[in-house]
């Protein structure tokens, strides 16, 4: 089963106008992070923002906040005033405690339009 | 800029053929992880290291391989170059290994584009 899913391959968003892109998550361990990244055309991968399965408030950098919804497993990321320079794609990840590594979605390729 | 330096950039070579792509993590981080991102399997950890010793292992090829040295940079060794091998190569460094921490954010590098002709 997949860990991570990104249902979105492709969004549009209007300069300056909010967006959200989806992430669901499947782990049966009660502890987990989740992460977003960011991947410009430039191909580097960009760290945006955490979220810990037990911190009690979303959590906001900037322009970026997870709108994380434990019941259903899912953590949205918004990212607010949407710029040009938003233009890329966005991967979700997830890491469970005593795993190394970082489980990541299928990514979404977000488009801001002048 | 994350602080973690690959090299190189871009690498052109042809089946059969050997190479070498170099990782140095962030200034303090001891873990550093290599994975792989191509179009048909997306992005896939391959190998993690801790302070010069083997972690974990993910989706690696036999022909694959890595170390990490004393002073902490690490290379990712992949030989028997086939087609398919053509991806962009990841390294990431952490403060930690992880452990019960979920947090332990990894940072990455530019990434090394591979191309086997």
């Amino acid at each position: 089963a997949q860990k991570i899913t990104q249902t979105q391959p492709g969004m549009f968003v209007q300069e300056k106008e909010a967006v959200t892109l989806d992430c669901t998550y499947d782990t049966s361990d009660p502890s987990y992070g989740l992460f977003w990244y960011k991947q410009p055309s430039s191909g580097e991968m960009i760290f945006l923002i955490y979220q810990g399965s037990y911190d009690q408030q979303n959590a906001t950098e900037g322009r970026y906040s997870l709108n994380f919804q434990k019941a259903r497993k899912s953590a949205n990321l918004v990212i607010s005033a949407s710029q040009l320079g938003d233009s890329a794609m966005y991967f979700c990840a997830m890491r469970e405690p005593g795993a190394n590594n970082l489980f990541f979605g299928t990514g979404t390729r977000l488009t801001v339009i002048p | 800029d994350s602080g973690v330096t690959q090299t190189p950039k871009h690498l052109i070579t042809a089946t059969g053929q050997r190479v070498t792509l170099r990782c140095s993590p962030r200034s303090g981080d001891l873990s550093v992880y290599w994975y792989q991102q191509s179009l048909d399997q997306g992005l896939q950890f391959l190998i993690h290291y801790y302070n010069g010793e083997e972690r974990a292992k993910g989706n690696i090829l036999e022909r694959f391989s890595a170390q990490q040295f004393p002073d902490l940079h690490s290379e990712l060794n992949l030989s028997s170059l086939e087609l398919g091998d053509s991806a962009l190569y990841f390294c990431a460094s952490s403060k930690t290994s992880g452990g019960a921490l979920a947090k332990n954010i990894q940072y990455f590098g530019a990434g090394t584009r591979l191309s086997v002709l």
